[in-house]
């Protein structure tokens, strides 16, 4: 079974400190793993996704397989990084997008 | 600057009139997600379509819910009849259905049931 789990709902930060938020997924294969960010009332957007290894407004994700996650992480959080974050499994077998709970950050000044 | 377009953004309805959500998936994509979002679930994947044929419509309550694509402009989610428990904000997402697929989502649809 295809599932994404976000252990934390809430996760608050001061400006400048890291952060780090916590993605594991369980998926019997190989998936493509993304971030999605949504910003109040906006719709959510690609934030990154793994197989592209790259750095979006500082956010980095590294999967490890061992450990079945895909933890997201920025070394000096912004108070513009404030927004609800979504962990997603897209599995090629069944084709469809699985997403976790998600995750509220909240970066205060 | 291509987009998922959703209409209405906000619906107030009465407890037990039909509610009509639609979707103008971007021109391309064969993959339409229909999601709902509420605090207590978060992200719900109520059903998907192919090519216009659903693939998987599971996590929908069968009884008041149906999702259409009556062609491949368009995708509709109903309800019939509507409960106040259906408030939630309802996104749409498309997609190409390959390999480094990405789903780009609509702004949603507010429904508030009263």
């Amino acid at each position: 079974a295809q599932r994404v789990t976000q252990p934390e709902k809430l996760l608050s930060v001061f400006k400048g400190a890291p952060v780090e938020l916590k993605c594991n997924y369980s998926y019997s294969g190989s998936p493509e793993l993304f971030w999605y960010v949504q910003y109040s009332r906006q719709r959510l957007q690609l934030l990154l996704r793994h197989i592209s290894r790259e750095s979006i407004k500082g956010f980095t994700a590294d999967l490890n397989k061992g450990e079945t996650s895909f933890h997201l992480k920025k070394p000096f959080a912004q108070e513009e990084d404030s927004a609800m974050y979504y962990c997603a499994l897209y599995g090629l077998y069944g084709q469809n997008f699985v997403f976790g709970p998600g995750t509220r950050l909240s970066v205060l000044p | 600057d291509a987009r998922v377009t959703q209409t209405p953004r906000h619906k107030v309805t009465e407890m037990g009139q039909e509610v009509t959500m639609r979707c103008q998936p971007i021109l391309g994509h064969n993959t339409v997600f229909w999601y709902r979002q509420t605090m207590m679930q978060g992200l719900e994947l109520l059903a998907y379509f192919r090519n216009r044929a659903p693939l998987d419509d599971s996590g929908m309550p069968k009884d008041r819910f149906s999702a259409e694509m009556p062609d491949a402009t368009l995708a509709t989610l109903k309800i019939q009849p509507s409960e106040p428990r259906d408030s939630a904000v309802y996104f749409c997402a498309s997609g190409t259905g390959t390999k480094n697929t990405e789903a780009f989502f609509g702004q949603g649809t507010r429904l508030t049931v009263v």
